[in-house]
């Protein structure tokens, strides 16, 4: 059971570029988070999916795309990377009904865009 | 709207001292609360989770409280250890905002030997 993975672990892009972050759950859960984490700001919420098939729109989801064909698994775009987007990025996932269970989150992707 | 403060910002203590962390959120309409660590450069692990029904839970050396009329919680670590240098954050499940977790800034806590 390797819970909640990220890849790649490192990336530079440079500004205009574009790259897909993806996560995969190997739990069977339901809902599926991206955040990204940047120094003075703490966690903010991308977008975030409550089944297969389904997104939704977080805090901060100017500039990101996400689709989630599959359940296991979910899919951060970056469509034209700017500097502004340089951060680490943690994917999170959560049992069905599971508002009353623990958040799980996966080790993160460092991205630099310069 | 659901807001999270965590204070100190950071904390050095000895090793051996018992401490407490402090986390305060501003709306009671809270699912639970669930206490994280973070290593740097790594993914945040979960320690603790509680109910908005509970009043504590426990794990080894850790014990958080929850106090869901006062909007407070706090992280009780007995007998700190180097190892137990990291940065801890508390995030609560807010009703209002459609069960999305909301998270304080951290404490970054410092144990030195």
């Amino acid at each position: 059971n390797a819970g909640v993975t990220q890849t790649p672990k490192f990336r530079v892009l440079k500004t205009g570029q574009s790259m897909t972050l993806l996560c995969a759950q190997d739990m069977n859960h339901e809902y599926m988070y991206w955040y990204r984490q940047d120094p003075g700001m703490g966690l903010r919420l991308i977008h975030y999916s409550v089944g297969e098939g389904t997104t939704a729109k977080g805090e901060v989801p100017d500039g990101y795309n996400v689709s989630r064909l599959k359940k296991q698994n979910f899919l951060l775009g970056l469509e034209s990377a700017a500097p502004s987007q340089t951060s680490v990025y943690f994917c999170a996932s959560l049992a069905g009904g599971g508002l009353f269970y623990e958040q799980y989150f996966g080790p993160g992707t460092r991205l630099t865009v310069t | 709207k659901q807001e999270v403060t965590q204070i100190p910002a950071a904390l050095s203590v000895p090793e051996g001292e018992n401490l407490v962390l402090n986390c305060s959120f501003t709306d009671s309409a809270i699912y639970n609360l669930q206490w994280f660590r973070q290593d740097p450069g790594k993914g945040l692990t979960s320690l603790l989770l509680i109910q908005s029904s509970q009043r504590e839970q426990t794990s080894g050396r850790l014990n958080a409280s929850l106090d869901k009329s006062s909007g407070r919680s706090t992280l009780y670590i007995a007998a700190s250890q180097p190892g137990d240098s990291a940065t801890y954050l508390c995030a609560v499940r807010a009703i209002d905002q459609g069960g999305k977790l909301i998270f304080g800034q951290g404490t970054e806590l410092s144990v030195k030997p």
